[in-house]
């Protein structure tokens, strides 16, 4: 199965600012997803990023504030905007390399708006 | 709409327990069932990846059953341990024959395994 590193680990920002998650498979895979995991909540699906086209979006998340891009078939960015305390959450990329091998998830990001 | 649902919320056990968590979901027309681990604040572990063409998947003391038709899965851990403790999640791909997509969670079942 995918081996994915995803950076950083986590991170405590300043409410305004802005931060970029990224996250690196060793093999290549068409469709990468990002979810974010709320306190005491299980995962959502933010957006599924597909390389060569836009990014296609949850009901409830804009490209504006997660905006996301995927240049390669190996690398995909979510980006974090202006962020406020409300975005404290896990975020965490995805790929599934084939159905035997089902989904893989990158580490996660733990991210902390203050 | 797929839903998924675990019992229990949370559990306790003595250490060498074992143990059974459950996992229900609504649309029986799933291409797969997968089982991960989480460790507070971190990715998720994938533990086990059942096909609806099978009825179960074993790894070292995790078993993982599933019923289609009735639409339920069980994850099964034997001889608990204290490094068993972590939340697990169960979820399934979007319903209609295709493992990619969407995956929809349950909520978890949070473990707490004391020595």
């Amino acid at each position: 199965s995918a081996v994915i590193s995803q950076k950083p680990s986590r991170d405590i920002c300043q409410r305004g600012t802005s931060l970029t998650i990224q996250c690196q498979v060793d093999s290549q895979v068409t469709m990468m997803f990002w979810y974010r995991q709320q306190p005491g909540q299980s995962l959502t699906l933010i957006a599924t990023a597909n390389q060569g086209s836009e990014a296609t979006y949850e009901s409830g998340f804009v490209i504006d504030k997660f905006p996301i891009s995927r240049p390669n078939l190996t690398f995909s960015t979510l980006t974090v905007s202006n962020m406020s305390p409300e975005d404290s959450s896990i975020y965490l990329c995805s790929v599934v390399a084939g159905s035997v091998y089902g989904y893989t998830f990158g580490s996660g990001t733990r991210l902390t708006v203050v | 709409k797929q839903e998924v649902t675990q019992i229990p919320a949370a559990l306790s056990v003595p250490e060498g327990e074992n143990l059974v968590l459950n996992c229900s979901f609504t649309d029986s027309a799933i291409y797969n069932l997968q089982w991960f681990r989480q460790d507070p604040g971190k990715g998720l572990t994938s533990l086990l990846l059942i096909q609806s063409s099978q009825r179960e998947q074993t790894s070292g003391r995790l078993n993982a059953s599933l019923d289609k038709s009735s639409g339920r899965s069980t994850l099964y851990i034997a001889a608990s341990q204290p490094g068993d403790s972590a939340t697990y999640l169960c979820a399934v791909p979007p319903a209609g024959g295709t493992s990619y997509g969407k995956l929809t969670f349950g909520q978890g079942t949070i473990l707490t395994v004391h020595p």
